[in-house]
């Protein structure tokens, strides 16, 4: 059964530095998002894209998020400079329709 | 806005026992509903949705029912293993949106 697979699983980073967390959709899929989950905190929506562009985002998705889709493939979230609240688990997800979503394993990000 | 609220955990119960998970939402217009499930170490695994009123969304065992009179989408198993120890997930998405809104989550132990 095909999935949404992440990389890194871990990754730690200073303060101020940028992060590229990566996604690999499943392959047919069309509609892609992140979300985040800080430790002790609901799973938060970040940003959703279709068609090469961002169709949603949230207020927590300022000017330091970015998202591409650089290859076909692969769907990035880049963090120019992280900050200590960045800290969190970042999930990638993707579906065929807008209506249902299926979710990578997450990426846990620990900003020093 | 949309909000969803879970009964708080953790749960802890004996193999065969019945599990119920309380969700209620609060939304414009007509969501649709779904319950996520993440095991120990793994991402969020999309368990089972409804898209309108009475629908009942099942797998696994599982089974929840969307109640529009009464705002809930409780989650149920009838005989639990030990198996189903994991962290369950109420969520709706907008069908303006579709960005997912996620409850706080339930963590269930299930003892042998």
């Amino acid at each position: 059964e095909p999935e949404v697979t992440q990389t890194p699983s871990h990754q730690v980073t200073q303060m101020g530095q940028e992060v590229i967390l990566r996604c690999v959709p499943i392959s047919n899929h069309l509609y892609f998002y992140w979300y985040r989950q800080i430790l002790g905190q609901k799973v938060e929506f970040l940003v959703s894209f279709y068609n090469n562009e961002i169709s949603e985002k949230s207020e927590i998705f300022d000017d330091q998020f970015s998202v591409e889709r650089p290859d076909g493939s692969n769907f990035t979230l880049k963090i120019r400079s992280t900050k200590l609240e960045d800290s969190a688990m970042y999930f990638c997800a993707s579906g065929v329709t807008q209506e249902t979503q299926y979710f990578g394993p997450g990426t846990r990000l620990l900003v020093l | 806005g949309n909000s969803v609220t879970q009964m708080e955990g953790p749960v802890t119960l004996s193999e065969e026992a019945f599990l119920t998970i309380n969700c209620t939402y609060t939304a414009t217009g007509y969501p649709s509903l779904f319950w996520y499930v993440q095991y120990p170490g793994e991402g969020l695994q999309l368990l089972l949705k409804a898209t309108k009123a009475d629908d009942k969304g099942s797998n696994k065992g599982f089974e929840a029912t969307y109640r529009k009179e009464t705002t809930s989408f409780h989650l149920e198993k009838g005989s639990v293993q030990v198996s189903d120890s994991a962290v369950y997930f109420c969520a709706l998405s907008d069908r303006n949106d579709y960005k997912l809104s996620f409850g706080a989550g339930t963590t269930v132990t299930v003892r042998a």
